[in-house]
């Protein structure tokens, strides 16, 4: 079975520091690998995707990803926070091979709140 | 282009009640979903669809309906609503025959059940 892993709730960070949101997944096969964020009362906005090629993946706003097949994480990071990065960020899976019925959709983690401090 | 909408944005419904969540998408995306969001709980998947006239359970299907009877359209039903009923509810969208196969997610509609 295909499951995501945050392992923090919150995550504080003060501003101009780097930062990092973990995640780590596991699939049967290989994997598609996503990250989320949700600014409050909005719905998720799409940051970044791992597909295949290079470990390090960039995306919007400054954000970056690595993935690393041997330790199956796809950590969240970003060179240097900003306030306005507050908000909740969500890791995202799918198994490659796998792609009708319910292997479709994507499987989520319970999401990491991410507070940056001035 | 509109993208994923959802209507309404917020409701609030009495226990026993029915109603019907609307989702609405614009780039001919075979693949829709509708999941909810609770507190520490991230999203969890309702009811999904493959394609037009084809929909499955997800995770938590039980006390919702839905229908695809056009691609760009996936309207969840609330049969009876419950307080357990509460949440902030996301349609979603994606192409994976396409090669899109990050989700769109709509603005979210809001419900509370009293």
């Amino acid at each position: 079975a295909q499951s995501v892993a945050q392992p923090e709730d919150q995550v504080n960070v003060a501003e101009g520091n780097p930062l990092t949101v973990k995640c780590t997944y596991s699939v049967s096969g290989n994997p598609y690998l996503f990250w989320y964020v949700q600014y409050p009362n909005r719905g998720l906005q799409f940051l970044l995707k791992y597909i295949t090629g290079d470990n390090l993946v960039k995306g919007s706003y400054g954000f970056e990803a690595e993935f690393n097949k041997s330790q199956t994480s796809f950590h969240l990071k970003k060179p240097s926070a900003l306030v306005s990065d507050s908000a909740l960020y969500f890791c995202a899976v799918r198994d490659r091979w796998n792609y009708g019925g319910s292997q479709g959709n994507l499987i989520f983690g319970k999401g990491t709140k991410l507070s940056v401090k001035p | 282009n509109a993208g994923v909408t959802q209507t309404p944005k917020f409701q609030v419904l009495k226990t026993g009640q029915s109603m019907t969540l609307q989702c609405a998408q614009d780039m001919n995306h075979e693949y829709m979903s509708w999941y909810r969001q609770d507190p520490g709980m991230g999203l969890r998947l309702i009811h999904y669809s493959v394609g037009a006239g084809i929909t499955d359970q997800g995770e938590v299907p039980n006390g919702y309906n839905v229908s695809r009877s056009t691609t760009e359209d996936f309207p969840l039903r609330l049969l009876s609503a419950a307080p357990s009923q509460t949440s902030v509810y996301f349609c979603a969208s994606s192409s994976p025959g396409t090669g899109s196969l990050e989700q769109y997610f709509g603005p979210g509609t809001r419900l509370t059940v009293t």
